[in-house]
């Protein structure tokens, strides 16, 4: 079973700061999706990356593949408490049936934004 | 309104009292999963299925069945359930599961076992 490692597992900081989320394996994602989950609901996906070194932005959001496809950040600048939620990491490789592709999530990053 | 239902959304049992919780998508998807969340954890998936009477068992499938007889419904089925079974869950629809493929998750389920 390939293992998402995510870091820091929770993270609280303050209104108009920026951050940084992390996303690492030692096993290579053919794409790596960002969900976020607010409480009493599930997860919503954000972004997918496709090729190494891919950088998104999603307005404040940014997010990187890395080269090898191993690994992926999550940047935000200017945090808001709207960012406030879990954020999961979820990497795609080839199942063993079928030849579909098959989601393993990371252990998720709590962010907390304070006002 | 394009969605994934579960029901029921929250629920309290006792060790060895067969329960099943279902899921309902209504965007034709022929891809449903089930995962259950736990603290530190992340997600991690019970079963999924690629089509109709199509099932396989993900990282976690011990004590848990499934059944795809319609498109539309993937009920996961607890047998006996255990206290190790408390847990959030949550069910999972796509087109199918690839590149840039989008799941959409139901608003997940709070399973206490006694």
């Amino acid at each position: 079973t390939q293992l998402l490692e995510q870091s820091p597992q929770f993270l609280s900081i303050q209104e108009g700061e920026n951050l940084t989320v992390y996303c690492n394996s030692s096993s290579v994602f053919s794409s790596l999706q960002w969900y976020r989950q607010e409480p009493g609901e599930g997860p919503v996906l954000l972004v997918t990356v496709v090729t190494g070194g891919e950088v998104k932005k999603l307005k404040r959001l940014t997010f990187q593949f890395g080269d090898a496809r191993k690994d992926s950040s999550l940047h935000i600048t200017a945090a808001q408490p709207g960012d406030t939620g879990l954020y999961l990491c979820a990497g795609a490789a080839l199942a063993t049936n079928f030849g579909n592709e098959k989601l393993t999530f990371g252990t998720g990053t709590r962010l907390t934004i304070i006002p | 309104e394009a969605q994934v239902t579960q029901n029921p959304r929250y629920l309290i049992t006792v060790t060895g009292k067969k329960l099943t919780v279902t899921c309902s998508q209504n965007m034709n998807h022929e891809y449903m999963s089930w995962y259950r969340q736990d603290p530190g954890l992340g997600l991690r998936q019970i079963y999924y299925s690629m089509n109709v009477e199509v099932t396989d068992k993900g990282d976690v499938p011990e004590g848990y069945k499934v059944s795809r007889k319609e498109k539309r419904n993937f009920p996961l089925i607890l047998e006996s359930p255990s206290p190790n079974q408390t847990s959030l869950y949550f069910c999972a629809s796509s087109f199918y599961v690839g590149v840039q493929e989008t799941q959409y998750f139901g608003p997940g389920t709070r399973l206490l076992v006694l």
